[in-house]
C-alpha cells in the first residue's frame, strides 16, 4: 500500500532561519507529489506540486527518487509560514494519500 | 464562485444519532471526495466519487454512506454515530481523478459524538 511519512509532528524555527519539512513516500514508480498547507482558520490548499517545479511563497521541493523523498524547503522562514503542512502522493489509477502532517511554528 | 461548500460547520451528536454532511461544488468538477482529519493521522479518505453516478470506498469507509446526488453535490451520512467518528470532515473536488490534479477543499465540518 502507498504510504507517506512525515517524521516531525511539530517543527519550530526562528524567523529568518532555514526550514526543511521532511516527506518520504513508498511508491517505487513515478508518483505525483504535492505539498498542501492549512493556515489557521483557512481551508487546505495546494502549495506546490513537483511536476511544475515552481517556487511558491519562497518554498521549493525536490523529488529525490533514490531516497523516495520530497522535502519542502525555504531558506528564510517568516512568521506567516506558521501552518500545518501535508505531503501528499498521487498515483495514476489510485487516490491521493496524505501524510500525517507537520505543524510549522515560526517564532519571532 | 464559492468553490466547495460544506454544511454544517459544527455538529454535536449523541451516540446512535444519524446525520448527513452536505457538500456542493460550483467548479464543474467530475470527482468529489470525503476525508476525515484526525490528529497525527493526516487526512484519510472515507469515500470518493470519480464521476457522477459512481461512488467507491476509500481507506476508512465503515460507518459511513455517501450519495452523489448530481455532478455538484456529494453527501456523507452517518447512520448511527459513534464516538470514534468524532473528527473534522473535509469535502474536496478535482477536475479529474485526484492523482492527476489539484484538490479543492471545503472549510471543514467539526463533528463531536458524545
Amino acid at each position: 500500500a502507498q504510504r507517506v511519512t512525515q517524521p516531525e509532528k511539530l517543527l519550530s524555527v526562528f524567523k529568518g532561519a532555514p526550514v526543511e519539512l521532511k516527506c518520504n513516500y513508498s511508491y517505487s514508480g513515478s508518483p505525483e507529489l504535492f505539498w498542501y498547507v492549512q493556515y489557521s482558520r483557512q481551508r487546505l490548499q495546494l502549495l506546490l506540486r513537483h511536476i511544475s517545479r515552481e517556487s511558491i511563497k519562497g518554498f521549493t521541493a525536490d523529488l529525490n527518487k533514490g531516497e523516495t523523498s520530497f522535502h519542502l524547503k525555504k531558506p528564510f522562514a517568516q512568521e506567516e509560514d506558521s501552518a500545518m503542512y501535508y505531503c501528499a502522493q498521487g498515483t495514476y489509477g489510485q487516490n491521493f494519500v496524505f501524510g500525517p502532517g507537520t505543524r510549522l511554528s515560526v517564532l519571532p | 464562485n464559492a468553490g466547495v461548500t460544506q454544511t454544517p460547520k459544527f455538529q454535536v451528536l449523541k451516540t446512535g444519532q444519524s446525520m448527513t454532511l452536505q457538500c456542493a461544488q460550483d467548479m464543474n468538477h467530475n470527482s468529489m471526495y470525503w476525508y476525515r482529519q484526525d490528529p497525527g493521522m493526516g487526512l484519510r479518505l472515507i469515500y470518493y466519487s470519480a464521476s457522477e453516478g459512481t461512488t467507491d470506498k476509500g481507506e476508512v469507509p465503515n460507518g459511513y454512506n455517501v450519495s452523489r446526488l448530481n455532478k455538484r453535490e456529494f453527501s456523507l451520512r452517518l447512520e448511527s454515530a459513534a464516538p470514534s467518528q468524532t473528527s473534522v470532515y473535509f469535502c474536496a473536488s478535482s477536475v479529474l481523478g485526484a492523482n492527476t490534479g489539484e484538490l479543492f477543499f471545503g472549510e471543514g465540518s467539526r463533528l463531536t459524538v458524545l
